[in-house]
């Protein structure tokens, strides 16, 4: 299994321009995670799906950021417009069944940079 | 409202020491424990679980965590440490609560293993 794929490694982008972040999950695995991790906050919950419907995005900071999850196989994660304070590495998850006892696997993040 | 403390944001140790990083919850309810490593430039990778049953939890590479629900901790330790263990280690509770779902991490713990 190949794991988590998330495209791009490293996004370089300036203030007010479109950002769109990529996710892969495991096959088979019905939930799906997005992390933001910085050094002031660590790792914040964005949003979760289950069976590619959003669960909860409380965690999302605001209406600039937004989570798609059009199939199985593949969601994205969009901020429109970008922002320096978005600097951060972003992270995908997925786990078979929500329960407590399914481990995440983790994506090697994107690292957003927002000049 | 739920939380994790992780007591020490770095703790640094000579090759083959002993070493144990702490953690601690916020509980009024059941929960599962997990403690993550991350290496640079890559994603979490789950070291090892607490569900149930024996409250001592063994992991890879040679880390063992106990779960103590008197004191609501979940320290993870190992009795020698190799360079290779240089890496953050974040500890995360799943709280089991009328379908409550979401895992929260701590801030994690740079342990840095020098020569």
């Amino acid at each position: 299994d190949a794991g988590v794929i998330q495209s791009p490694r490293h996004e370089v982008t300036e203030m007010g321009q479109e950002v769109t972040l990529r996710c892969k999950p495991i096959s088979g695995h019905d939930y799906l995670f997005w992390y933001r991790q910085t050094m002031m906050r660590g790792l914040e919950l964005l949003i979760y799906f289950n069976n590619n419907v959003p669960i909860d995005d409380s965690g999302m900071p605001e209406d600039r950021f937004s989570a798609k999850m059009p199939n199985a196989s593949f969601s994205t994660l969009k901020i429109q417009p970008s922002e320096p304070r978005d600097s951060a590495v972003y992270f995908c998850a997925s786990s078979l069944g929500g329960a407590g006892n399914s481990p995440l696997h983790f994506g090697n993040g994107t690292r957003l940079t927002v000049t | 409202a739920q939380s994790v403390t992780q007591l020490d944001s770095q703790v640094p140790v000579f090759e083959e020491a002993p070493v144990e990083l702490r953690c601690n919850y916020s509980s009024s309810v059941s929960v599962y424990l997990f403690w993550y490593v991350q290496y640079p430039n890559q994603g979490l990778q789950l070291l090892l679980k607490y569900l149930s049953g024996s409250t001592l939890v063994k992991g890879i590479n040679g880390f063992e965590a106990e779960f103590n629900k008197s004191q609501t901790s979940f320290h993870l330790r190992k009795p020698s440490v190799h360079i290779s263990d240089t890496a953050e280690y974040f500890c995360a509770v799943r709280y089991i609560s009328g379908g409550y779902n979401k895992l929260i991490f701590g801030a994690g713990t740079r342990l840095a293993v020098h020569p």
